[in-house]
């Protein structure tokens, strides 16, 4: 059981617009630890998608936007391309925990 | 550019003991903390420790608090995980990855997988 909470699974159509949420709590989320997003493609290394809530690393196209209210965030992906199908956890601190935590992860598939 | 590269891993009987490595070069290794995450097959991510920047401070995920520990040599630009009292469930992948403001991982090494099996 993860600390933060995402749907298992997503899907999309190409061209259309997907989000994934994460709902976390009163030690991590709502406590204003900031949220962060990685991308997983199969058979590889996570990678840096989105930080502090809502900025893109340099190279990450703005088709990825991120965004944070109270004990929950959002990671929305529009213009769905084939390449997109991969893994998205969620990332925060625990203040209870005294450590860092993810998501389950959610599986982008682009139908 | 940044690079982080694991080795170390491999097969190891319950009860064993593996030690890990993590090579970092592209940025000033000593001026920042560096993180263990691993993931077992088919699962997600799980943090496992974090060292400061000068090996101050060290901290664990309570699943390995005890058994696992974090060290780091600036001098060799290299960050070591000592794996003890290895059980099953540590049967993962396990990543390097570097530490921005406390608060995420900027970059991730390719993982070393350890296997813990009779």
């Amino acid at each position: 059981q993860s600390v933060l909470t995402q749907p298992p699974s997503v899907s999309g159509a190409p061209g259309q617009r997907v989000t994934i949420s994460c709902t976390g709590s009163s030690s991590n989320i709502g406590a204003g630890y900031d949220v962060h997003w990685y991308q997983q493609l199969p058979g590889t290394a996570p990678k840096l998608l989105i930080f502090g809530n809502s900025n893109r690393p340099s190279g990450v196209p703005d088709r990825f936007s991120g965004s944070k209210s109270g004990t929950s965030a959002s990671l929305a992906i529009t213009g769905l391309q084939a390449e997109d199908e991969a893994d998205y956890y969620c990332q925060s601190y625990d203040s209870s925990l005294s450590g860092w935590v993810f998501g389950g992860g959610t599986k982008l598939t682009v139908l | 550019q940044v690079q982080l590269v694991e080795s170390g891993g491999g097969v190891v009987q319950p009860g064993g003991s593996l030690r890990l490595s993590c090579a970092a070069s592209g940025f000033t290794f000593s001026s920042y903390g560096v993180h263990w995450v691993r993931q077992a097959p088919g699962k997600g991510l799980e943090w496992v420790a974090f060292i400061r920047y000068d090996g101050s401070n060290k901290y664990y995920a309570d699943s390995v608090k005890g058994r696992f520990t974090i060290s780091r040599d600036n001098s060799k630009n290299t960050l070591y995980l000592q794996m003890d009292s290895l059980r099953g469930e540590d049967t993962a992948v396990y990543y390097c990855a570097k530490d921005l403001g406390g608060s995420y991982f900027d970059y991730w090494g390719q993982g070393t997988l350890v296997t813990v099996s009779s």
